[in-house]
This record gives C-alpha cells, structure tokens and sequence, in this order.
C-alpha cells in the first residue's frame, strides 16, 4: 500500500465549481506538499505546509496532523485549473508521492 | 532565468546504451534531487543529494549513479539502459531538506527502444 493516498483518482468540474482533493499518509513528516502538473508536464508547487491553513488565491490548502489528513479546495474553478494534482508528504529528505488527482474543468 | 534546468529535454536511446542527464540550479540550494516518473504518471524519489552528499538512494539499480560536482549541480549517469528506464526524470531542488518549497527542472523524457 503506498504511503500517500489520494482521492479522487479523477475529477470533473463545471467552471465556477468549488473543488475539494483529499490526501491521507500513513508515515509521519515535517510537511506535506500540494504539487501542479500542467498537460504539458512541468511541475510546479503549489503549497509546502505543516499545519493549519494556507491560502493563495483560489487555492486554498488544509492539513489535519492528528488525522494525518490534508485537502486542497480550489474556489470558483476555471478550465485552467485543468491539471494533475499531486500530494507528497515529506521527511528527511525524502518526498513521498500521492498517485495524483486529474481535474478536469469544463467551460 | 531558469531557476532549475535539465538537459537533453528528450532522449531517444537503444537498449544497452549509456546515457547522461544533466541538472543545474541557480538558486542557491543546497539540496537537490532525482524522480522518477512512470507511464502512469508516478512519481518516486531516486535520490537526494545536500550539500554534495549523497542523502537517500531509494533502492535504485546500481546502473544509475547520481554524480553532484558542487551544490548547483547533480548529474545522472544510467548504464546498460533498459526499456523500463523508460520514463519522465525530473531534477528539482530546495533550500535545505523537505521542509522547504521543491522547484522542479522541466523534465527529461527518456524512451529506450
């Protein structure tokens, strides 16, 4: 089983929808990253958190330590928003990656 | 300004050949690190490297050999390539450790026929 689990596999969305992607691990960090994999393959981060709540945007990033739980909401989803979305809980150097979320957004 | 580059972006190779890619970043970072992305689109970490120190190899053949000649750069060696070399690299790098922002290269895609 892996270490990081997401969930949906795949997502749908009209525009303006209200996205929420779960990400669960079973190990223990010292944080846990939101990642973006456009069509075109780059990656790029998204968030780096610990605890709490980050925000930037539409975007807005939550985990729950205790539940070694987090989410990622995106707010009144856009068709660029279209992308991979890839959880990765990281320690000592080492990234652990979820299997990722497509999303799809539709105009 | 590339913060993180990789070349070649695309590499075509026959089976048994050696192959390098290359990885520069030019912020400064002291940790840097090799993934691995498969046809389904999973990434797994290969290595990690701070300050020049080899950090965490994930159980990877011993045909692939990491090579950092300073803090700006980690070069991956593959030997006797196979087809399931056959994947997306990514080179990223962050200030120190995973407790830091990850900045990603654009990725090599490597396909071994």
């Amino acid at each position: 089983k892996n270490e990081v689990e997401q969930s949906p596999q795949n997502l749908t969305a009209q525009e303006g929808e209200f996205i929420t992607i779960n990400c669960s691990y079973s190990v223990g960090i010292s944080a846990l990253h939101w990642l973006q994999q456009h069509p075109g393959g780059g990656i790029v981060s998204l968030f780096m958190l610990s605890s709490g709540k980050k925000k930037h945007g539409r975007l807005i990033a939550t985990i729950n330590i205790q539940e070694k739980h987090s989410s990622l909401h995106i707010t009144a989803s856009h068709p660029r928003d279209s992308a991979v979305y890839i959880c990765a809980a990281g320690r000592d150097y080492k990234l652990s990656f979820g299997a990722g979320t497509t999303v799809t957004v539709r105009a | 300004d590339t913060a993180v580059s990789q070349t070649p972006k695309y590499l075509v190779t026959q089976m048994g050949n050696d192959k390098s890619i290359k990885c520069e970043q030019n912020l400064g970072h002291d940790t840097m690190y090799w993934y691995k992305q498969d046809s389904k689109k999973f990434l797994k970490i290969m290595f990690s490297y701070n300050n020049k120190e080899l950090i965490i190899n994930e159980t990877v053949p011993n045909r692939f050999s990491p090579k950092s000649p300073d803090k700006a750069h980690l070069n991956l060696h593959i030997n006797s390539l196979e087809l399931g070399d056959s994947a997306v690299y990514f080179c990223a790098s962050t200030r120190t450790g995973t407790e830091e922002t990850q900045y990603f290269g654009p990725g090599t895609r490597l396909l071994v026929l």
